[in-house]
C-alpha cells in the first residue's frame, strides 16, 4: 500500500523556519517525481515546489528564492527547507506523486504562521 | 488573476450532469495536458482524470474530461451528493516552469 507521511508543521514566527518532512512507502521512491502542494485557510490548492528524479527542482514564484526542495531516496524521504515564513505562507501543506498526474497524496502538515 | 480560470462555483441536483469548464491560454493549456483534482475537505485530494481524458483505475466512468485548444472541460453524470467538494484542474506552465492549479469550483449537489 502507498503511503506518504508529511511532519514537519507548526506554529512559527513570521521571518521564522521549519523543515518539512514526507516519509513514501509502498512504491519505488527513486522513480517518481516528488511535489509540496498547500491550501491556505479557505482557499484553493496552490502547488509549491516539485522535485524530479533527477533532482531538478522547481518552485512556485511565491515561494521561490524562499524555499527548498530535497529528497534522500536512501530514506525514501523528501524535505521542503521553508524560511522567511510570512502569514501567508499559512495553509496545510500536502506530499503529493504520481506518474501521470498525483495519485498519492498525503494527509497534510499545518503550518501556522504567526506572531 | 489564476493563469487557469474556473467558475467558483456549479451546482446540479442528484441524477444530473454538470461541466466545470477550465480556461487557460496558449502557454499552459494550449500545449500541456490537464489533470483534475476533487477535494473535499478535511480529506487528501483525489485525481479524476490525468492527461487530459485519462480515468485513474477506481474512478467511475461518471466522470469524463477532455481538452480543446485553449480550454478543458470536467464532465460529472448522475450526480450524487458525495460527489458535493471542490474540484481544481491543474497544468504545466513553461513560461513559469511551474505547476499551475485553477482557483477551484465548489460543487454543490442539491
Amino acid at each position: 500500500e502507498v503511503q506518504l507521511v508529511e511532519s514537519g508543521g507548526g506554529l512559527v514566527q513570521p521571518g521564522g523556519s521549519l523543515r518539512l518532512s514526507c516519509a513514501a512507502s509502498g512504491f519505488t521512491f527513486s522513480s517518481y517525481d516528488m511535489h509540496w502542494v498547500r491550501q491556505p485557510t479557505g482557499k484553493g490548492l496552490e502547488w509549491v515546489s516539485g522535485i524530479t528524479t533527477g533532482g531538478v527542482t522547481f518552485y512556485s514564484g511565491s515561494v521561490r528564492g524562499r524555499f527548498t526542495i530535497s529528497r534522500e531516496n536512501a530514506k525514501n524521504s523528501f524535505y521542503l527547507q521553508v524560511n522567511s515564513l510570512r502569514a501567508e505562507d499559512t495553509a496545510v501543506y500536502f506530499c503529493a506523486t504520481g506518474l501521470a498526474g498525483w495519485d498519492y497524496w498525503g494527509q497534510g502538515t499545518p503550518v501556522t504562521v504567526s506572531s | 488573476q489564476s493563469v487557469l480560470t474556473q467558475p467558483p462555483s456549479a451546482s446540479g441536483t442528484p441524477g444530473q450532469g454538470v461541466t466545470i469548464s477550465c480556461s487557460g491560454d496558449s502557454t499552459s493549456i494550449g500545449i500541456h495536458h490537464v489533470n483534475w483534482y476533487q477535494h473535499i475537505p478535511g480529506t487528501a485530494p483525489r485525481l479524476l482524470i490525468h492527461t487530459s481524458d485519462q480515468r485513474p483505475s477506481g474512478v467511475p466512468d461518471r466522470f469524463s474530461g477532455s481538452r480543446s485548444g485553449t480550454s478543458a472541460s470536467l464532465a460529472i453524470t448522475g450526480l450524487r451528493s458525495e460527489d458535493e467538494g471542490d474540484y481544481y484542474c491543474t497544468t504545466w506552465v513553461g513560461r513559469l516552469s511551474a505547476w499551475v492549479f485553477g482557483g477551484g469550483t465548489r460543487l454543490t449537489v442539491l
